[in-house]
Formats: C-alpha cells, structure tokens, sequence
C-alpha cells in the first residue's frame, strides 16, 4: 500500500508571492490534516479535511487555506507569504474517526521564503 | 484543551541500554495517544497508537503504555541501536474524537556506538 506522498518536497519562493502544495492521501483514508512545523514553534495544527469539508482549522490567519477534492487529495495554499512561513509542511492522513485512528505522515514540503 | 509535554529534550545512551522516553498531558479524558519518530529533515512515521482503553501497546523493541490517571505515557526502547538515534514525538487529540493533534516538543535521542 503506498503511503502518503506530497509534492514538491522542496520550494523557494519570495516574500509576497503564493504557494501551493499537494498531498496524496493513502488510498481509502478520506481524512487529511495539514501540519507546519518549524524550530521554535515545533508542529502546528493548520486544517482537517474530511470528505472534502473542513473539519478543524488551527489558529493561524486566514493567508492559509486548503481544499479536498473527491479523490481526497488535498491542497494546501499561502498567500502573500512572509519569512515567517519558511517551515516544513507535512500532511497526514488517517480514515477519519475513532479511537483507532491511526495518523500517517508524508515526508513534506520544505518551504523557504526570502 | 490537551496540552502534551517532552522530558528531556535531549537524552543520548550507550548501545545496547534500555531506556525510556517520557510524555505528559494535561486532559486525562485522552481519546488515544500515538508515538512517533522523526528523522532529521524528514515526515514523521508513527511507531504506536495507545487506545484510551488500552494500558500498553508492543511492536518489536518497543513499549508504549498509557497512564490516564497520572496523565503519562511511556516509551520503552530495549536493547538500542545506533539507528534508533532520531527525535521521537508524543501526540494526542486535542478535543475527544478529532484530527486536531498536540505534539510535545520532542525528544532527540542519540544512541552511541
């Protein structure tokens, strides 16, 4: 079974433009969160995407946002970026619900703003 | 609101030592609790998940067990190896039944030769 793959694994953009990254589920998981995780702040909830709804957003401004499509691949986008947003994105997807709810990470997207 | 906790922050052993990494949280209606391992510059992948109704979970050298009541959990690495070195992550639910997870921050194991 092939695991959950994000693409690309690394970007360099400029302060003020926009990104956009991919995240491919496990097959059959219809659930996909997205993570920041950076040096000081350590990992960061963004959203939850289930069955192409948000479910759970986190705490950060609305220059994050993200969408599922029906195959639940999800995207994650930035806008006006800022040094700030230099981090790692991971993703993860799990089957939704439950106290068997099994997280799975892909190997993520470095983003580097300057 | 969880709240989820790492001591030490870093903790390095000689091969071939057991040892235990350490995790707190702060809400002991915890719904599930999952231990993960994360090399340098790279995803994490998930080694345990912990039930709220379960009391430890085994997969080859390692034991993860949860405490509810004293709001801890355990990781037990027997036997370690050079290649067990990398930052090991403790994460829960923040809210009963949903995807929002809370990390600790971590803690960088370095198992020397």
């Amino acid at each position: 079974k092939a695991g959950v793959t994000q693409t690309p694994r690394y970007l360099i953009k400029t302060r003020g433009q926009q990104v956009t990254l991919s995240c491919s589920p496990i097959s059959g998981h219809r659930s996909v969160s997205w993570y920041q995780q950076t040096p000081g702040q350590g990992l960061q909830f963004l959203f939850e995407y289930f069955s192409e709804t948000q479910r759970n957003k986190g705490n950060f401004p609305g220059r994050f946002s993200g969408r599922q499509f029906s195959n639940s691949r999800s995207e994650m986008n930035v806008s006006t970026l800022e040094l700030g947003d230099s981090a790692l994105y991971l993703c993860a997807s799990s089957s939704g619900q439950g106290a068997d709810n099994e997280q799975f990470f892909g190997p993520g997207t470095r983003l580097t703003v300057l | 609101k969880q709240e989820v906790t790492q001591i030490p922050a870093a903790l390095s052993v000689p091969e071939g030592e057991n040892l235990v990494l350490n995790c707190s949280f702060t809400d002991s209606a915890i719904y599930n609790l999952q231990w993960f391992r994360q090399d340098p510059g790279k995803g994490l992948t998930s080694l345990l998940l912990i039930q709220s109704s379960q009391r430890e979970q085994t997969s080859g050298r390692l034991n993860a067990s949860l405490d509810k009541s004293s709001g801890r959990s355990t990781l037990y690495i027997a036997a370690s190896q050079p290649g067990d070195s990398a930052t090991y992550l403790c994460a829960a639910p923040e809210v009963r039944g949903n995807n929002d997870m809370r990390f600790g921050a971590g803690t960088r194991l370095t198992v020397k030769p």
